[in-house]
C-alpha cells in the first residue's frame, strides 16, 4: 500500500485536458519534491516533471505539474491517443525515509 | 548518450540468493545517486533501495530491509542489489534509475535501464 493515492485510472477524449492528482502527507509531499513519470505497456517509465513543476529537456509543454500544501496534480492538455499510458508521482518521505511512487493511474484517451 | 544496462535476473527458488548489476554510461557516475524500482507483473512501480554518489548513504524500502543489500563500485561505474533470502512477493522487473543529485533526497530519475526480471518460484 503506497503512501501517495493516485485516481486508479482517468479519462478524456482527444485534444482535452486531464489532471492526475496525487495525494499525501506532510512528512512526503508536503515536505519534499514530486517528480511525475509516463510509462507505456513494457517499457521503462520515463520522467515528465521534477521539483513539481520543471520539465525536462524533450517533454512538450502539454504537460505541466504543480503542488499545494500535500497534494500534487499533473495536467496534460491538448490530449493525443499516444498519451495513453501510466502515470505515476513519486516523492521521498522524510519521516519512513523511503522512497515513494504512488499506485499510478491509467490515462485513456477516448 | 547516457546508457544504464541491468543484468543479473534469473528464475531462482524461495530462499536462494541473486546479484543485480547495472553499467552505466555517458555521465560522471560517482556525482548521481541511483535507485533500484521494481514492477511486478501487472502492478506499479515500487522503490526498493538508493544509494548516495559516494556510496556513503543507503536506503531501503521497509518490504526488503535486512535482506537486501545495495552498493556501488565507481571505478567501474557499476550499481549493484544483491538479493538474499528471496521471496515469492520479490519476482518482478528490476531497473536501475539515475538520480542527478548527490544525495538522492531529491529522488526524481532522468534515466532509467530497460529492467531485468526475477521471478522467485519453487
Amino acid at each position: 500500500q503506497s503512501v501517495l493515492t493516485q485516481p486508479p485510472s482517468v479519462s478524456a477524449a482527444p485534444g482535452q485536458k486531464v489532471t492526475i492528482s496525487c495525494f499525501g502527507s506532510s512528512s512526503n509531499i508536503g515536505n519534499n519534491y514530486v517528480s511525475w513519470y509516463q510509462q507505456f505497456p513494457g517499457t521503462a517509465p520515463r520522467l515528465l516533471i521534477y521539483d513539481n513543476n520543471k520539465r525536462p529537456s524533450g517533454i512538450p509543454d502539454r504537460f505541466s505539474g504543480s503542488k499545494s500544501h500535500t497534494s500534487a496534480t499533473l495536467d496534460i492538455t491538448g490530449l493525443q491517443t499516444g498519451d495513453e499510458a501510466d502515470y505515476y508521482c513519486g516523492t521521498w518521505d522524510s519521516s519512513l525515509s523511503v522512497g515513494s511512487f504512488g499506485g499510478g493511474t491509467k490515462l485513456t484517451v477516448l | 548518450e547516457v546508457q544504464l544496462l541491468e543484468s543479473g535476473g534469473d528464475l531462482v527458488q524461495p530462499g536462494g540468493s541473486l546479484r543485480l548489476s547495472c553499467v552505466a554510461s555517458g555521465f560522471i557516475f560517482n556525482n548521481c545517486a541511483m535507485s533500484w524500482v521494481r514492477q511486478a507483473p501487472g502492478k506499479g512501480l515500487e522503490w526498493v533501495s538508493g544509494i548516495s554518489g559516494g556510496g556513503d548513504i543507503t536506503t531501503y524500502a521497509d518490504s526488503v530491509k535486512g535482506r537486501f543489500t545495495i552498493s556501488r563500485d565507481n571505478s567501474k561505474t557499476t550499481l549493484y542489489l544483491q538479493m538474499n533470502s528471496l521471496r515469492a512477493e520479490d519476482t518482478a522487473v528490476y531497473f536501475c534509475a539515475k538520480d542527478p543529485g548527490y544525495s538522492g533526497y531529491d529522488f526524481y530519475f532522468d534515466q532509467w535501464g530497460q529492467g531485468t526480471l526475477a521471478t522467485v518460484s519453487s
